[in-house]
Order: C-alpha cells, then structure tokens, then sequence
C-alpha cells in the first residue's frame, strides 16, 4: 500500500458526459501526477499539479481539465467523454520540487473508467 | 522526446527459475533515471527497482537485479528465484533528471507469468 487512494474504483459513463475523478496524495506530498492507461499499453502522462498549480502538461487536449487543492488532493476532469476515453487512470504522489527522479513517484490503484 | 521500447509482449518462466526482461530507451539527456515498475492484477503500479543513469554500478533489490548498459541505451530486468507472486505486467520508465518533477514515460510493458 502506498498511501495513495482514488475514487472511485470503477465509472461508467456516456459518449458527451462529464466526469470526475479524485486522487488523494500520500501524507507530506505536494505534487500529483495522472496518467491515462488505455487497455493493453503503459501509461501517458496527463499532467502535474505542483503546490495547486499546473506545471506540465503531456499531449492531451484542454477538455482534460484537473485542480489541486491545499491539502495536495487533486481532480482529473474530463469534459465531452468520446469512446477513446476509456482507460485506467492513474494518480501518482511524490514530494518536489527537487532534481527530477529523486522523489519516487508512488502510484494510486486507478480509476477504471467506461464511457459508451 | 524520449522514448521506451519493451520488446516482449509476454514472457513465463518457470518457478524458481531466472527470467530477464527487456527495455530500450532513446534519449538524447545524459542524466536520467530509469525505473522497472510492476502491475499485478490489482492495478496498483508498484516500483521494482530505479537505476541513476551517472552511477555505473547496476542497481539490485533482493532478487530483482538490472542491466544497465548506457551506450547501448538497453536496461534489463532480472528476477530470480521466480516465485508465482512475480506473476504480473511489468513496465520499464523514463524520467529526466532535470529540476522539477518531470514525468514519467513508459514502455508498453511486458506479461509476466510464472510457471508452477
């Protein structure tokens, strides 16, 4: 267990909903990180929040929205769900701002989201 | 950008044998991590083993080991004494080690399975 908790485990959703998903980080870390992981391929990253602000982004478009907030909990919003959405969608916690690698990256059990 | 190529999609080995997994990387930074993370079933991503690209001593934990061979850009993992635990996808990463908390890329993993 890494201290990282997601909610919720499983979504179900329709082509054109919205949707939200939420990511506690573990105790002492300030940044998130969230990844999309479509069904038999690795991770992509989405993007970081580093003390509530944005500070990358991966190639996503701006439909993929997220918030951090003062106690390093973080959203992942997905506005106009298309079928390609479907994915595991992972939040990793570590602690920066330092020498990149230096903090490991500690990783949530994922959201599995469906959108038909 | 960089990128990770895991070249076996599946792999088994028989218990208590030894298995090693392969990964390649293209990358034009000369400092870098690289990370093996594992994926069983639960979907959680745990961290294996994590590699600094400016040490030359191959980085080890209990029976996961590495190869690292940076002019070759190649960065194996070995397991040995497999146990059926073992038994999941494993995914090779990159991170850049420049300031701040850059993100991780991945391989599109490998399926270990392991053989009673």
């Amino acid at each position: 267990e890494t201290g990282v908790t997601q909610s919720p485990t499983h979504l179900i959703k329709t082509r054109g909903q919205q949707v939200t998903l939420r990511c506690s980080s573990q105790s002492g870390h300030n940044t998130v990180s969230w990844y999309q992981q479509a069904l038999g391929q690795g991770p992509q990253f989405i993007f970081q929040y580093y003390r509530e602000e944005e500070n990358g982004r991966g190639n996503f478009p701006p439909r993929f929205s997220g918030l951090q907030f003062p106690n390093y909990s973080s959203e992942l919003n997905v506005n106009a769900l298309e079928l390609d959405d479907s994915a595991l969608y992972l939040c990793a916690s570590s602690l920066g701002w330092g020498r990149g690698g230096q903090e490991t990256q500690y990783f949530g059990p994922g959201t599995r989201l469906l959108v038909l | 950008a960089q990128t990770v190529t895991q070249s076996q999609p599946e792999m088994s080995v028989q218990e208590a044998e030894t298995v090693t997994l392969s990964c390649t990387y293209d990358t034009s930074e000369s400092d870098y991590y690289l990370f093996w993370y594992k994926q069983p079933p639960s979907r959680q991503m745990i961290l294996v083993i994590r590699q600094e690209a400016y040490k030359q001593q191959n980085a080890t934990e209990n029976r996961f080991s590495v190869n690292f061979q940076k002019a070759a850009k190649s960065f194996s993992l070995k397991i040995s004494d497999s146990q059926l635990g073992d038994a999941a996808m494993y995914f090779c990463a990159y991170r850049s080690a420049m300031a701040g908390n850059t993100p991780l890329v991945f391989g599109k993993g490998t399926r270990l399975s392991v053989i009673a």
